[in-house]
C-alpha cells in the first residue's frame, strides 16, 4: 500500500479566491486520481493525472476551474478556482495499488468551507 | 458508462446483529469491485476486493461474493459491532475507465 499526504487537511476559503491542495507519496506511482466528496455524499472523480501528460478531466469538471499539475511521480496538486460554496467539499488525492489488483489508496482528503 | 447502486441509508442495527448492505453494477467486461469504509472523522479505506466471478472477498468478519450472474457485490457480516458504524462505499473499476466508480454510500449506525 502508498502512503499519501495531503496538504491542507482543511481550511476555511473567501468567494472568489483560490487554494491549492497538495498530494505527496511515499512511493513512485504512475496514476493519481482526484476526487471530490460533497457533504453528504459519495465520491466524484475530477480527473486523472499522469506524470508528462495532461490531465484528464471528467464531464462536468474543467481545467480553468480545477488545474492540475503532476511534476514528478510522487507529487501532484488540485488547485480549485475562483471558488465559491459550491465548492464546498472534501478533496481526496488517491492512487492506483498493484495493477493486477486495481484497488486505489486515498489520502486523508482535505476539507474546504467557502464562505 | 459504469455505475453502482447502493441500498440507501442510514442502516441502523443492534450489537451482534446480522448485517447484509446490498449493491449492484452496471458495468462493461468483468470489472473489479471493492467495498471501502469511512469511519468518522477518516479517510477512506479498502475493506476487501474480488476480481473476478465468484470471489470472495473477506476481512474484518466483512465478506462480498462477486456474483456476476446478478451484478451484485452484496456485504455481509454475521455479527455487528458498534465499532462498526461507518459509512460503506461500493465501487467497480473496469470497463475502459481508470478510476473507480463509488456508489453513494451507506451510513451504518451500530447501537449497542
Amino acid at each position: 500500500s502508498a502512503v499519501i499526504s495531503q496538504k491542507p487537511s482543511r481550511d476555511i476559503c473567501q468567494r472568489g479566491t483560490s487554494l491549492t491542495i497538495q498530494c505527496q507519496v511515499d512511493s513512485q506511482v504512475t496514476m493519481m486520481f482526484w476526487y471530490r466528496q460533497q457533504p453528504g455524499q459519495s465520491l466524484t472523480l475530477i480527473a486523472t493525472a499522469n506524470q508528462g501528460s495532461e490531465a484528464t478531466y471528467e464531464s462536468g469538471f474543467v481545467i480553468d476551474k480545477f488545474p492540475i499539475s503532476r511534476p514528478n511521480l510522487t507529487f501532484s496538486t488540485l488547485t480549485v478556482s475562483n471558488m465559491s460554496p459550491e465548492d464546498s467539499s472534501i478533496y481526496l488525492c488517491s492512487v492506483l495499488g498493484g495493477t493486477l489488483t486495481g484497488e486505489l489508496f486515498f489520502g486523508e482528503g482535505s476539507r474546504l468551507t467557502v464562505l | 458508462g459504469n455505475s453502482v447502486t447502493q441500498m440507501e441509508g442510514p442502516v441502523t442495527l443492534s450489537e451482534e446483529a446480522f448485517l447484509t448492505i446490498n449493491c449492484t453494477y452496471t458495468a462493461t467486461g468483468y470489472p473489479s469491485l471493492f467495498w471501502y469504509v469511512q469511519y468518522p472523522g477518516e479517510g477512506l479505506q479498502l475493506l476487501l476486493k474480488a476480481t473476478k466471478a465468484d470471489d470472495k472477498g473477506s476481512n474484518k468478519g466483512f465478506e462480498a461474493t462477486y456474483r456476476k450472474e446478478t451484478t451484485s457485490f452484496h456485504l455481509e457480516k454475521g455479527s455487528v459491532q458498534v465499532s462498526d458504524s461507518a459509512v460503506y462505499f461500493c465501487a467497480l473499476r473496469g470497463g475502459g475507465a481508470d478510476g473507480l466508480t463509488f456508489g453513494k454510500g451507506t451510513h451504518l449506525i451500530i447501537q449497542p
